[in-house]
């Protein structure tokens, strides 16, 4: 059975002090690997996509990297603003045009100032 | 990347009606996809809603009580039907214009009692 489980469940910072999350998969035919951020009553925001293990992507003080097995979001120097759910969810290989994404419970990160 | 709209924001519904959630996208787009999300829990696949054709539901979801519209290219609908308090959650709509990335509007929060 495909599983996302997504660590730690919460995770709170100091302002300036970085850290990663980490999202590892049980996935046969990973197709792709995405991250969303969600904030309280949103919908989630899209973040980045990551296709092949080594892949790296960075967006401001976000950086997303690939494995075979798990994908890290690590987050440089975090600001109150960058507190958020943070989500990361799979799509698999399974034949035709379908695009079902499972997903990870997430990650609560607090960034206190 | 689209942007989605979804109405009500929220609502309060008493046990054995039903509420449809409408969800309408700027641009046409490929796929449109309807997910819950329970406190606690991870976003879960309902149903892809296919244009012109019939629903694709997930495991343990059913038509009878969730029935999915898609009209078009830029609209589709959710029915929650024949409501119980556990089904109580956020609704999600979600598209995608032909890739697997998908873009979520904010979702609809229904509370049954």
């Amino acid at each position: 059975e495909d599983q996302v489980t997504q660590s730690p469940e919460a995770l709170r910072l100091q302002e300036g002090e970085s850290s990663s999350l980490n999202c590892s998969y049980t996935v046969s035919g990973l197709r792709g690997l995405f991250w969303y951020r969600q904030d309280p009553g949103k919908g989630p925001e899209f973040l980045f996509t990551l296709y092949s293990a080594g892949e790296e992507k960075e967006k401001e003080r976000l950086k997303a990297t690939l494995t075979k097995k798990e994908s890290f979001l690590h987050i440089t120097a975090p600001k109150p603003e960058d507190s958020a759910t943070y989500l990361c969810a799979v799509h698999k290989n399974s034949g035709g045009s379908n695009y079902k994404l499972t997903f990870g419970k997430g990650t609560l990160l607090t960034v206190n100032p | 990347s689209a942007v989605i709209s979804q109405k009500p924001s929220r609502d309060i519904c008493q046990r054995g009606t039903s509420l449809t959630i409408q969800c309408q996208v700027d641009s046409q787009v490929t796929m449109m996809f309807w997910y819950r999300q329970q406190p606690g829990q991870s976003l879960t696949l309902i149903a892809t809603a296919n244009q012109g054709s019939e629903a694709t539901y997930e495991s343990g979801f059913v038509i009878d009580k969730f029935p999915i519209s898609r009209p078009n290219l830029t609209f589709s609908t959710l029915t929650v039907s024949n409501m119980s308090p556990e089904d109580s959650s956020i609704y999600l709509c979600s598209s995608s214009g032909g890739g697997p990335t998908q873009y979520f509007g904010p979702g609809t929060r229904l509370l049954v009692l």
